[in-house]
């Protein structure tokens, strides 16, 4: 198994752009999560979804969407993007049948300009 | 404020030392804990849990605590290794039932010396 996999890795966008931010994962997940990372802090989650059709809100949502078409698949939208948007971003997912850990992928790294 | 929170943001130990990491919380309806390594340029890979029922599991080097009544977890690594230089986050999951989400920490960096 691949795990969750999170593409690109690196990206630039200018203020103003959007770009959307893959995520998958091949372990039959339920629920997935997409958290940011700010330098020197923890993880605040942005948005998650309990199955596909599912999504609800984190603490962070705002100048983002996400969509859940498939079980396998997260994507992450970013329409306007803005400097506050500088982040690195993780996807997680977790079987959702009983509290356990999150398996998270190794992040984008976006930086808008 | 944020309900999980760190008493120490950095902690240096010398290798073969034994390392204590904090973590105190805030929300006494969370029922699921988890303790998270996180390496430069990583994501956050898993160490161990504790439901909340439990005050102690033990994993292979690792131990983690739970105090209920101080709303204070710790993470104990025994002959800490240069290989455990890292970020380390407690997580909390507030949400009940199937409302799984986890709270982070902001973490605190530990610097092992040879």
């Amino acid at each position: 198994n691949a795990g969750v996999t999170q593409t690109p890795k690196f990206r630039i966008l200018k203020i103003g752009q959007s770009m959307t931010l893959q995520c998958t994962q091949d372990m039959n997940h339920n629920y997935m999560y997409w958290y940011r990372q700010d330098p020197g802090m923890g993880l605040k989650l942005i948005y998650y979804s309990v199955g596909a059709g599912i999504t609800d809100k984190g603490e962070v949502p705002n100048g983002y969407n996400v969509s859940r078409s498939t079980t396998e698949d997260f994507p992450l939208r970013l329409e306007l993007a803005a400097p506050s948007q500088t982040s690195v971003y993780f996807c997680a997912s977790t079987p959702g049948s009983d509290v356990s850990p999150l398996h998270f992928g190794n992040g984008t790294r976006l930086t808008v300009t | 404020g944020e309900s999980v929170g760190l008493h120490l943001p950095t902690l240096s130990v010398q290798e073969g030392d034994n390392s204590i990491i904090n973590c105190a919380y805030s929300n006494s309806a969370s029922d699921y804990f988890i303790w998270y390594k996180q390496e430069s340029g990583k994501g956050p890979q898993f160490i161990i849990d504790i439901r909340s029922n439990m005050d102690k599991r033990q994993g292979q080097r690792v131990t983690v605590l739970l105090n209920k009544t101080v709303k204070h977890l710790s993470l104990q690594i025994a002959a800490t290794q240069p290989g455990d230089s890292a970020v380390y986050f407690c997580a909390e999951n507030m949400g009940g039932g199937s409302n799984y989400k986890l709270t982070f920490g902001k973490g605190t960096l530990l610097t092992v010396n040879p």
